[in-house]
Formats: C-alpha cells, sequence, structure tokens
C-alpha cells in the first residue's frame, strides 16, 4: 500500500494566519491527491482534488499544490469555520490510502 | 443537495456478519461509485471499497476475503457486508460517494458516520 505521511500532526494557528499542510507519498501517485475538512459530528468534506482543483462551493482561500511526491494544502487566510482535522487521500492505487490527519486548532 | 445516510447494529458479536446499508438522497446514484471507508478509534482512515449500480467493485485487498458490497437501485441504497468481525473491526464507518473519471477518483459525497462496536 502507498503510505501518505501527512505533516504536522497538529498545528495552532489564529484567524488571519496563513497554513500549509504537507504530505509525502511513499511512491509517485502523479495529481491522484485529494484534501479533505472533517469537523467533529459532521460529514467529512472534499476540498481539493487532483492536487489542485477547488471542489465547488469550496473558498478560494484553499489552494492545493504538488512537488514530485510532496502535496501541500494551504489555507490563505484563517478564518474561524476554518478549525477542523484535514486529511489527504492518494487515490492512484488500490486501495486508496490516507494521511493521518492533521488538527488545526485555534492558538 | 446530496444526503447519506448509514443504518445498521451498532453493537456486533465477535465472528459474526456486519451489515451496513446506506441510503442516497438527492443525487444520481448511476454517476458515482458508493464507497466504505472506516476510522478505528485512536487510527487512520481506512478504504475499505466500493461498488457501481451497474455491479462494478474494488475492495481493499486487505479485507477481500471477508467483504461483500451489493446494492438496490429501487430504494437508492447500498450495504456492506463484513463477515467474521473482531475487535479490530471497531470503527466509525463512513459511507461515501465517489467521482471516478479517466484522472481523477476523489471521494465527493460523505455520510456523517455511524459507530460499529464488535464485543460480545
Amino acid at each position: 500500500d502507498i503510505l501518505m505521511t501527512q505533516s504536522p500532526s497538529s498545528l495552532s494557528a489564529s484567524v488571519g494566519d496563513r497554513v500549509t499542510i504537507t504530505c509525502r507519498a511513499s511512491q509517485a501517485i502523479n495529481s491522484y491527491l485529494n484534501w479533505y475538512q472533517r469537523k467533529p459530528g459532521r460529514a467529512p468534506k472534499l476540498l481539493i482534488y487532483s492536487t489542485s482543483a477547488l471542489q465547488s462551493g469550496i473558498p478560494s482561500r484553499f489552494s492545493g499544490s504538488r512537488s514530485g511526491t510532496n502535496f501541500t494544502l494551504t489555507i490563505s487566510s484563517l478564518q474561524p469555520e476554518d478549525f477542523a482535522t484535514y486529511y489527504c487521500q492518494q487515490s492512484y492505487n488500490t486501495p486508496d490510502t490516507f494521511g493521518r490527519g492533521t488538527r488545526l486548532e485555534m492558538k | 443537495q446530496v444526503q447519506l445516510q448509514e443504518s445498521g447494529p451498532g453493537l456486533v458479536k465477535p465472528s459474526e456478519t456486519l451489515s451496513l446499508t446506506c441510503t442516497v438522497s438527492g443525487a444520481l446514484i448511476s454517476n458515482y461509485y458508493w464507497t466504505w471507508i472506516r476510522q478505528p478509534p485512536g487510527k487512520g482512515l481506512e478504504w475499505i471499497g466500493y461498488i457501481s449500480f451497474s455491479g462494478t467493485t474494488k475492495y481493499n485487498p486487505s479485507l477481500r476475503s471477508r467483504l461483500t458490497m451489493s446494492t438496490d437501485a429501487s430504494k437508492k441504497q447500498f450495504s456492506l457486508n463484513m463477515k467474521s468481525v473482531t475487535a479490530a473491526d471497531t470503527a466509525l464507518y463512513y459511507c461515501a460517494g465517489t467521482t471516478v473519471t479517466t484522472s481523477s477518483s476523489f471521494v465527493e459525497f460523505w455520510g456523517q458516520g455511524t459507530l460499529v462496536t464488535v464485543s460480545s
């Protein structure tokens, strides 16, 4: 299985901060990398698919990029509703695999 | 607005079969691959597999021998059966809808999840 190493596992930040979360794949996955947001008691939400495509309805402060097997989710200016846990997922090889998550907390 | 709702027993005995159903509303069921994902307590998300309403299935190889997925188009439901469960199968189980194209695959819709505990 492809191992997705996500960092950091937790992050404290303030409203207005620029935040970056990274995922490194254990092998090449082309651009088959997606990002999700999960809040307690709620259905996870797709933010970004295919590395950098913004899902419909997701604010433009969210963006994704790639350098080789390293993938980045950036939130350009953190808003109060962004405090949540974020996961990456590779869908290049079966089984799909996920990063362990980054918990984004208010500083 | 697409909604997915998981249903099924919250408690299953060891060695028995875990059965969950997901009801879909607000989505054209033929457009997606209907997916199961789980998260054991304190662990990461694990992709279980998916099924389409045309019958295509793809399972996690580590679970394949214990899995059966099925669909009921008339009820807009899809189901997961996992046999011979152990405590390691205790998890929050999500049903979800995956979009698959020639160049991408992503989980577009998720249910809220249902906790299944395996215990005698």
